[in-house]
């Protein structure tokens, strides 16, 4: 059965500082992934995803993220964080045949320090 | 990507009653709709599939008799708790399936409070 593993609850960054995010999947086959944001009594957004092709992938709000086959990541990143960045990180892995069901990890509740 | 409401944002209600959440796509039309909960602190876990016009497929572990899914059009499902209890308290987030990106649309959540 697939699996998602985000291994850091919280992580505190000070505003400014670069954000690696980690995330590790357990899937019988190439999975599609996903990161996900999700601010405090809100819906989730899409930040990024992966399907195929480039192992580094853009997202929106600056955010990026590569796929690791050999280690099973998906590490979300940033060079720089902004206060606004402060929410719950979802990484989420599907099937790659269709949009069904997703999994998604116990996610990582970011705290932006001044 | 798509615009989808929830509606109630937040309801309370006593136990044994029943709480009926709709989920509407504003923009897109989807033929599978899923229907997640969310416990304080803790993931996203999937409750059912459903498909237009068809019966809700439900995760194991899920009552379909407690949580009744209607996806009523191809931008309407609702979700509705029947004799709600206050273990039922929970974020409930719906989300479109869109077979062309592969991706999902989720909703903004409605807050459900069993007193």
């Amino acid at each position: 059965a697939q699996s998602v593993t985000q291994p850091d609850i919280h992580i505190t960054v000070s505003e400014g500082a670069s954000l690696e995010l980690r995330c590790n999947y357990s899937y019988g086959a190439t999975p599609y992934l996903f990161w996900y944001v999700q601010s405090p009594g809100q819906g989730l957004q899409l930040l990024l995803k992966y399907f195929s092709g480039d192992t580094l992938v853009q997202g929106i709000k600056g955010f990026e993220a590569e796929f690791k086959r050999s280690q099973s990541s998906f590490n979300l990143r940033k060079p720089s964080v902004h206060w606004s960045d402060a929410a719950e990180y979802f990484c989420a892995v599907g099937p790659n045949s269709g949009y069904s069901t997703l999994t998604f990890g116990k996610g990582t509740m970011l705290l932006v320090s001044p | 990507g798509a615009v989808v409401s929830q509606h109630p944002s937040r309801v309370i209600c006593k136990s044994g009653t029943s709480v009926k959440i709709e989920c509407r796509s504003l923009d897109f039309q989807a033929t599978t709709m899923f229907w997640y909960r969310q416990f304080p602190k803790q993931s996203l876990m999937l409750m059912a599939t459903s498909n237009e016009g068809s019966k809700a497929t439900y995760e194991q572990g899920v009552e379909k008799d407690k949580f009744l899914i209607n996806h009523a059009s191809l931008t309407l499902s609702t979700l509705t708790v029947t004799s709600a209890h206050p273990e039922d308290s929970s974020f409930y987030i719906c989300s479109f399936g869109d077979s062309m990106s592969n991706e999902q649309f989720f909703g903004p959540g409605t807050r459900l409070t069993v007193l």
